[in-house]
């Protein structure tokens, strides 16, 4: 299936600890992207990468840290996780055009205890 | 800097009924509009979208037009299914280039009864 996949699905872990999310996209799109949902359904955009290039990063703290071996996939590590990190992270994919709508995958809800 | 501005929910309906969800925004330049739906437990999944004034999207019954001259993207169904029950977000885009800068609402609660 064609598809914007990522795992886990769910994710809990304690507070201080490192984890990784990790993003796939076999729709042929440049550019990836992770957003952050919290709680109450917000959804804000923390990265972009076109082509393995680094093109948008909103202001996120620097324990966040995506990582793109090549266009179809988009991982996220994040670093001493703290208990505001918990959220619904979403990757994205879209073609490189301004105005491409956006796949989204099933999402990775992370809980930090 | 751009936003989104959702009515807020829930909204509830019985199956059948009409349905309006405003969205108003406010956009340097001349973005593109999106309706964006959520299914519990599921990603967001496009809807339908507008890229210019006065177009209008629609898609699985939903419609919305692009009014420049309210800054609205309205969305409208004219018999809801319980299967419509959903979270939507309004969203505009930024010509971001090669990246669609998606500026998000901050959804809807759809839910319908029979």
């Amino acid at each position: 299936d064609t598809a914007v996949s990522q795992t886990p699905k769910y994710l809990v872990t304690q507070m201080g600890n490192d984890k990784s999310i990790k993003c796939e996209q076999n729709l042929g799109h440049d550019t990836m992207y992770w957003y952050k949902q919290d709680s109450k359904k917000f959804l804000k955009i923390m990265f972009s990468y076109n082509n393995k290039e680094l093109i948008i990063n909103e202001t996120v703290p620097n324990r966040f840290s995506p990582k793109s071996p090549d266009k179809a996939h988009l991982n996220l590590h994040i670093n001493s996780l703290e208990l505001g990190d918990s959220a619904v992270y979403f990757c994205a994919s879209s073609h490189g055009q301004g105005n491409s709508p956006l796949h989204f995958g099933n999402g990775t809800r992370l809980t930090v205890t | 800097g751009n936003s989104v501005t959702q009515m807020e929910g829930p909204v509830t309906l019985s199956e059948e009924a009409f349905l309006t969800i405003n969205c108003t925004y406010t956009a340097t330049g001349y973005p593109s509009l999106f309706w964006y739906v959520q299914y519990p437990g599921e990603g967001l999944q496009l809807l339908l979208k507008a890229t210019k004034a006065d177009d209008k999207g629609s898609n699985k019954g939903f419609e919305a037009t692009y009014r420049k001259e309210t800054t609205s993207f309205h969305l409208e169904k004219g018999s809801v299914q319980v299967s419509d029950s959903a979270v939507y977000f309004c969203a505009l885009s930024e010509d971001g280039g090669t990246a669609s800068k998606l500026t998000f609402g901050t959804g809807t609660r759809l839910q319908v009864t029979l």
